[in-house]
């Protein structure tokens, strides 16, 4: 079983769309968990950050953390094209490398107008 | 954030040459990091770039494929060396933003190896 499992889609919905991205995780130790968006020949962009469980809101942006289920979601409200690109889930634990951040294979979102 | 730029921002190699990339930060940062990303798979840390030290290499990847330098707070290079077309992939350095945990990503270095 992978640390950090993400379904790779493509995910294709029409823009104002609801957008639900997830992904599960095994190791309990991770403690930190952050989203970031890729455009197409770009580097990673980081979008939301959270630490431990909980809900994080940033505009169109949610972002929810189930620790008890090792669950994490990406919720963006009103899609727009220019939200099409692929998200990657990241994670880390407490008390380890600042830089080990263990990623997902990323969910390539397209948002057609 | 950061501003982080990387150079080349792509190359195409012949087997078993070298390339040299490029990280370079507008500001000074302790922590700086390069990372894979080979198509279809996750991004990978090979790497933890030391100021002033040896890098510190993750499982599977050593200095004698993957030298790195960081001379100062604000630049470092990832040599790939004697490359085979396995290497084909995208290359990131990224850095800790100053008191966060949070990382930030540079444009990438995209390498195909024929």
């Amino acid at each position: 079983q992978k640390e950090v499992e993400q379904d790779p889609g493509p995910l294709s919905v029409p823009e104002g769309a609801i957008v639900s991205l997830n992904c599960t995780y095994s190791n309990s130790a991770f403690q930190y968990f952050m989203w970031y968006r890729q455009y197409s020949r770009k580097g990673p962009e980081l979008l939301m950050y959270t630490y431990s469980s909980g809900n994080k809101e940033d505009g169109r942006f949610t972002a929810q953390v189930d620790k008890s289920s090792k669950y994490i979601s990406l919720f963006i409200r009103d899609s727009q094209p220019s939200d099409s690109a692929t998200y990657l889930c990241a994670m880390m634990g407490y008390g380890g490398s600042q830089g080990n951040l263990i990623f997902g294979k990323g969910t390539k979102l397209s948002v057609k107008p | 954030s950061a501003v982080i730029s990387q150079k080349p921002s792509r190359d195409i190699c012949q087997r078993g040459t070298s390339l040299t990339i490029q990280c370079q930060v507008d500001s000074q940062v302790t922590m700086m990091f390069w990372y894979r990303q080979q198509p279809g798979q996750s991004l990978t840390l090979i790497a933890t770039a030391n100021q002033g030290s040896e890098a510190t290499y993750e499982s599977g990847f050593v200095i004698d494929k993957f030298p790195i330098s960081r001379p100062n707070l604000t630049f470092s290079t990832l040599t790939v060396s004697n490359m085979s077309p396995e290497d084909s992939s995208i290359y990131l350095c990224s850095v800790v933003h100053p008191g966060t945990e949070t990382q930030y990503f540079g444009p990438g270095t995209r390498l195909l190896v024929l």
